[in-house]
C-alpha cells in the first residue's frame, strides 16, 4: 500500500506536552487513526479523524490534520508515565474495505 | 462485549509443523481482517473478510499461508508448513463496515493476538 511514516522515537518529560508526527502519501485515505500499544499487549485504538475534518479533541488527547500536506498529528497533553508506549498512525480507505495501512510506530518514552 | 478473541495467545512449534490460529470476531461485524506484526516490517495486513468472503488476500505471504472464515463468528488463520521466519504476532481485527450510500465504517477493534514461535 501507500506509505505512512512515523519518526521511530520521542522522549518528554513527565507532565509536558507530546507531538508525534505521522505523514501518508495517499489522498484517497477516508479515516486517519492512531493505535496505542503497551509492551507484551495488543493495538488499542485511541483516536480517529475523518479526511474532511482538520481537528479533533478528546480530553488530553488532539488530532490535527493538514489535508493538503498529508500530514497528522497526535498532541498529548499533561504527558504521564503512563502513556509511554508505541503509538501509531493508520490510514484506511473504502476501496480497500477499509483495512489499516500502519506506519511504522513512534515509541514514546516519558521519564519522570 | 468480550471483544476479539484470539486463541492461543502463545504457540511454539517446530519447522515443518502446521499451526492453526483462531479467531472469534465482535457479534454483528460484517468484516474480519488479519494482520502480522515483526520488528523488521511493522504491521501488515494479510487478508480481510467482508460478509464471510474472502476480499483481498494480496498481503498473505505464500502459498503455506490459507485464511477461512466459515461463518460470521469465527475464522481461522492456517501456516502449513511453518518456517521460523514466520515467527511473529498474529492479530485479528473486525469492524462493522456500512453498505449505505454514504458508506463508511465503525472502527476496527483488535484482539490480543498470538504470538507464534517457529523453531
Amino acid at each position: 500500500g501507500e506509505d505512512v511514516e512515523q519518526s521511530l522515537f520521542l522522549s518528554v518529560r513527565e507532565g509536558d506536552s507530546s507531538v508525534i508526527n505521522c505523514t501518508y502519501t495517499d489522498s484517497s485515505s477516508t479515516y486517519l487513526y492512531w493505535y496505542k500499544q503497551e509492551p507484551g499487549a495488543g493495538l488499542q485504538l485511541l483516536t480517529y479523524i475523518f479526511s474532511n475534518m482538520d481537528m479533533k479533541q478528546d480530553q488530553r488527547l488532539t488530532v490535527l490534520l493538514n489535508k493538503k500536506d498529508k500530514h497528522l498529528s497526535l498532541r498529548i497533553a499533561d504527558t504521564q508515565t503512563g502513556d509511554s508506549a508505541i503509538y501509531f498512525c493508520a490510514e484506511s480507505q473504502r476501496n480497500s474495505g477499509y483495512a489499516l495501512n500502519f506506519g511504522k510506530g513512534t515509541s514514546l518514552l516519558v521519564t519522570p | 462485549d468480550a471483544g476479539v478473541i484470539q486463541s492461543p495467545r502463545h504457540e511454539v512449534t517446530e519447522m515443518g509443523q502446521e499451526v492453526t490460529l483462531r479467531c472469534k470476531p465482535i457479534s454483528g461485524h460484517n468484516s474480519l481482517f488479519w494482520y502480522r506484526q515483526t520488528m523488521m516490517r511493522g504491521l501488515e495486513l494479510l487478508i480481510y473478510f467482508n460478509n464471510n468472503v474472502p476480499i483481498d488476500d494480496s498481503g498473505m505471504p505464500e502459498d503455506r499461508f490459507s485464511a477461512k472464515m466459515p461463518n460470521a463468528s469465527f475464522s481461522t488463520l492456517k501456516i502449513q508448513p511453518s518456517e521460523p521466519r514466520d515467527s511473529a504476532v498474529y492479530f485479528c481485527a473486525s469492524s462493522l463496515v456500512r453498505a449505505s450510500a454514504g458508506g463508511g465504517t465503525d472502527t476496527q477493534y483488535f484482539g490480543p493476538g498470538t504470538r507464534l514461535t517457529v523453531l
